[in-house]
């Protein structure tokens, strides 16, 4: 079945160590997306790519990185400069152009030991 | 960043009630969304709008996309259990290029009562 897969469901990070989330999509979309979610809020954008090797920050970027080498793949990199990573991290893809929708994975919870 | 203030924050009704919540911007939006998220899981797109003034329905779901481009509503008819979620307006950008990223509200948090 096509869709969005966000891998580990579950992750725990230590202080100061970097953690990385994965997002695969087999939609054959050129967009995607990473948004953090905190309790009782709603999504906030981190960072997005339109197209292969190449990417734009969203409005909470700092302290995040990502890479995107592949249409399919958009890891998103938590590094230790997130001084409060604990979040619920939401993965989605769409086609460029107007009127395009975005579908979203079923998110990785991180949370810091 | 822009805000999308939407209301009400939550709602305790009854089976087979309608229900309302909407979405108001200071900004002005070229797509309006609707999503519908479940615990533990990603949201899932109930209605999209793309015109101003365009009235869509999806089953018992029905959203406007206001004439101003500045407010959405989204309406459920004859409420069922499996409604009970967290409803959630989101707003996208200005360029038309259909690839920006999306603007939330906070969320509309409904809770049905048997």
């Amino acid at each position: 079945d096509g869709g969005i897969t966000q891998s580990p469901k579950y992750l725990f990070r230590k202080e100061g160590q970097n953690v990385t989330l994965s997002c695969e999509q087999n939609l054959n979309h050129d967009a995607m997306y990473w948004y953090r979610q905190d309790p009782g809020q709603g999504l906030r954008l981190i960072y997005y790519s339109q197209i292969v090797n190449d990417f734009q920050k969203g409005d909470i970027a700092e302290g995040y990185s990502v890479s995107r080498e592949k249409k399919e793949s958009f890891p998103l990199t938590v590094t230790s400069a997130q001084k409060n990573p604990t979040a619920f991290y939401l993965c989605a893809s769409s086609y460029t152009g107007a009127y395009q929708p975005q579908h979203f994975g079923d998110g990785t919870r991180l949370s810091i030991l | 960043g822009q805000q999308l203030n939407q209301s009400p924050q939550s709602m305790f009704i009854q089976e087979g009630e309608d229900v309302s919540m909407n979405c108001t911007s200071s900004s002005i939006f070229n797509t309006w969304l609707w999503y519908k998220q479940d615990p533990g899981e990603g949201p899932v797109l109930l209605i999209a709008l793309y015109k101003a003034g365009e009235l869509t329905s999806n089953g018992r779901l029905t959203a406007q996309f206001g004439i101003t481009r500045k407010d959405s509503f989204l309406n459920i008819s004859a409420s069922i259990p499996s409604d009970v979620g967290i409803y959630f307006c989101a707003g996208q950008g200005h360029s038309g290029g259909g690839a920006d990223g999306l603007t939330f509200g906070k969320g509309t948090h409904l809770i049905i009562q048997p």
